[in-house]
């Protein structure tokens, strides 16, 4: 399947801070989605984006599917410790509407 | 909307014996389901995808008779994990596709909280 980059792998920062996380894709997608995993937990569909361009936000967070169609980022503006998570982009696969995943970034955020 | 649940969320196991987990949709038909493995610190990696009434498509390198899937209804899809070993142990997730009224894209799948299997 495609190759999902995803930067950086984990960060650590201070409650109030920005945050901003990247993924990149070997080929084109029609649809970017990212999620949240908490531990021991499924992850959660945050932001799904589907054109080229496209700035969606949702609450603080905010995610832009890139003009080229390779790459997205989230940021999440004023970070709280409940941001606390692994963050993953995900794309579609070769195969039909399963999902590739990118390796997450692992953000910890402290009070 | 969109709710998955999955059962157990837990399961400790010895190594040999099979152990089914339960993937359900609980307010929309999901057409096609999702089963990911997740080992520790890692992504989510898929394992197959299965459709209702028909069998399940697995990925290069899935075992298909170790990792029996059945997806008899347009609610619930089981993994059965046989003979299982310790190299098994992993966190099982499921995810679920389809429509409802218009809120699920083929693209948006919902993720079930997960099932930790620990084979000893």
């Amino acid at each position: 399947g495609q190759q999902l980059n995803q930067s950086p792998q984990s960060m650590f920062i201070q409650e109030g801070e920005d945050v901003s996380m990247n993924c990149t894709s070997s080929s084109i997608f029609n649809t970017w989605l990212w999620y949240k995993q908490e531990p021991g937990e499924g992850p959660v569909l945050l932001i799904a984006l589907y054109k080229a361009g496209e700035l969606t936000s949702n609450g603080r967070l905010t995610a832009q599917f890139g003009i080229t169609r390779k790459d997205s980022f989230l940021n999440i503006s004023a970070s709280i410790p409940s941001d606390v998570g692994i963050y993953f982009c995900a794309g579609p696969a070769n195969s039909g509407y399963a999902l590739n995943f990118g390796k997450g970034t692992s953000l910890l955020v402290t009070p | 909307g969109a709710v998955v649940s999955q059962h157990p969320s837990w399961v400790i196991c010895k190594s040999g014996t099979s152990v089914k987990i339960e993937c359900r949709s609980l307010d929309f038909q999901a057409t096609t389901m999702f089963w990911y493995r997740q080992f520790p610190k890692q992504s989510l990696m898929l394992m197959a995808t299965s459709n209702e009434g028909s069998k399940a498509t697995y990925e290069q390198g899935v075992e298909k008779d170790k990792f029996l899937i059945n997806h008899a209804s347009l609610t619930l899809s089981t993994l059965t994990v046989t003979s299982a070993h310790p190299e098994d142990s992993s966190f099982y997730i499921c995810s679920a596709t389809g429509l409802a009224g218009g809120l699920l894209t083929y693209n948006e799948q919902f993720f079930g909280p997960g099932t930790r299997l620990t084979v000893l």
